[in-house]
């Protein structure tokens, strides 16, 4: 079955510091990976996605991800942490060409930023 | 472009009455997926649209439905609510059929208490 496993539940970083939230997908085909961010209250941010190509994702706010399909992984990072990146982190894995839009979600990360 | 609205953004019912909210996608945008959001379930898929026709339904009872218009807005409908129905339902748009891979936009979401 297709599924997708964000093994931390929580996470907390200092200011300034670098970061890593995990993703780890269980997919059949080739997978489309995607990032999304939640803060309180709201909805679902894009902030990067793969189809295909360059394993390594520049997206927006200063967030990357690589994808690695030897280890089924699409791990985000980020250099040097903002106060304002404390939200929920989901990672979420979609269908192929035209199978519809359904994505299926991680359980999600929340991140909490130290001063 | 604006991004995709979703009406009410609050809602409290009462057990056993039914509720329908509102979705307008992205303009140029022809697919609307629905997903519910609690804190024990995640992100749950709970059925896509595209071109007024359901094309992909998550797991959910027969109580939850949708439908899509001409001009492309969704609406769902849950009738019978339950306590378990309280969520945060999220609404994406994205292009839909005939693209490689589709990208899904979240509207902000509707929170529904169900007392």
């Amino acid at each position: 079955a297709q599924s997708v496993t964000q093994p931390d539940i929580h996470i907390t970083v200092s200011e300034g510091a670098s970061l890593e939230l995990r993703c780890n997908y269980s997919y059949g085909a080739t997978p489309y990976l995607f990032w999304y961010v939640q803060s309180p209250g709201q909805g679902l941010q894009l902030l990067l996605k793969y189809f295909s190509g360059d394993t390594l994702v520049q997206g927006i706010k200063g967030f990357e991800a690589e994808f690695k399909r030897s280890q089924s992984s699409f791990n985000l990072r980020k250099p040097s942490v903002h106060w304002s990146d404390a939200a929920e982190y989901f990672c979420a894995v979609g269908p192929s060409y035209n199978q519809g839009g359904k994505l299926i979600f991680g359980q999600g990360t929340e991140l909490s930023v130290k001063p | 472009k604006a991004g995709v609205t979703q009406t009410p953004r609050y809602l409290i019912k009462t057990r056993g009455q039914q509720v329908t909210l509102s979705c307008s996608p992205i303009s140029g945008h022809r697919s609307v997926s629905w997903y519910q959001q609690t804190p024990g379930q995640g992100l749950q898929f709970l059925f896509e649209y595209f071109s007024e026709t359901q094309r992909n339904k998550g797991n959910f009872p027969g109580r939850f439905s949708g439908r899509q218009f001409s001009n492309s807005r969704s609406e769902m409908n849950v009738s019978t609510l339950e306590l378990g129905d309280s969520a945060l339902y999220l609404c994406a748009s994205s292009l839909g059929q005939g693209v490689r891979v589709d990208t899904q936009y979240f509207g902000p979401g509707t929170r529904l208490t169900v007392l």
